[in-house]
């Protein structure tokens, strides 16, 4: 079966290193992934899109990268600040849906 | 933009009675909205996905006549829980798509039932 696998152990990080998050997947062969932000209580946020035949892309401090042969993404955040403590969540298209990881919390201390 | 909104954002209700939560695309016509329902931590399931002018998809496991979903418009789509039991308690979040392949979430509904 489908299975989108995200660490579920927090990271914790300093303020101004490089935050690094894993999404791997089985069983899924996603025409793209997508990456949300999700703070307690509230709904995600879109962050970023990466297409199947794009190996990386970037948003300002925000970088994706996408290997279909590892089946794996890697979502980083340089010079992190403590406002981008959230949950990040990473998801899979499948057939017009979207299909989520359970994320990965992320704790930026100053 | 692709502002996303529900409501209300909380509910508490009595066992046996109905609640209905509004999702609205505030600045974009969303041709697709979901409906998720998400347990504390746990992934978002999705639940059904919605076509305006047409009846919606349900994911395996959702009682369609126990969560009823209308979207009227392409700006609106309700979700009414029907004769809710505290196991129907949760955060139920609402999601927008407009003509691309990101979502728009609304800030979800969190619902209890007494």
């Amino acid at each position: 079966s489908q299975k989108i696998e995200q660490n579920s152990e927090a990271l914790n990080i300093q303020e101004g290193k490089t935050a690094t998050l894993t999404c791997n997947y089985t069983n899924y062969s996603p025409a793209y992934l997508q990456w949300y932000r999700q703070d307690p209580g509230r709904g995600p946020v879109f962050l970023l899109l990466i297409r199947e035949n794009e190996k990386e892309k970037r948003k300002e401090r925000l970088k994706v990268t996408f290997d279909t042969t590892l089946k794996q993404s890697l979502f980083h955040i340089t010079a992190s600040q403590p406002a981008d403590s959230a949950t990040y969540l990473c998801a899979l298209e499948g057939y017009s849906t979207l299909t989520f990881g359970k994320g990965t919390m992320l704790l930026v201390s100053p | 933009g692709a502002v996303v909104s529900q409501h209300p954002s909380w509910v508490i209700c009595k066992s046996g009675t109905s609640v209905k939560i509004e999702c609205r695309s505030l600045d974009f016509q969303a041709t697709t909205m979901f409906w998720y329902r998400q347990f504390p931590k746990q992934s978002l399931m999705l639940m059904a996905t919605s076509n305006e002018g047409s009846k919606a998809t349900y994911e395996q496991g959702v009682e369609k006549d126990k969560f009823l979903i209308n979207h009227a418009s392409l700006t609106l789509s309700t979700l009414t829980v029907t004769s809710a039991h505290p196991e129907d308690s949760s955060f139920y979040i609402c999601s927008a798509r407009p003509p691309t392949y990101e979502q728009y979430f609304g800030p979800g509904t969190r619902l209890t039932v007494t």
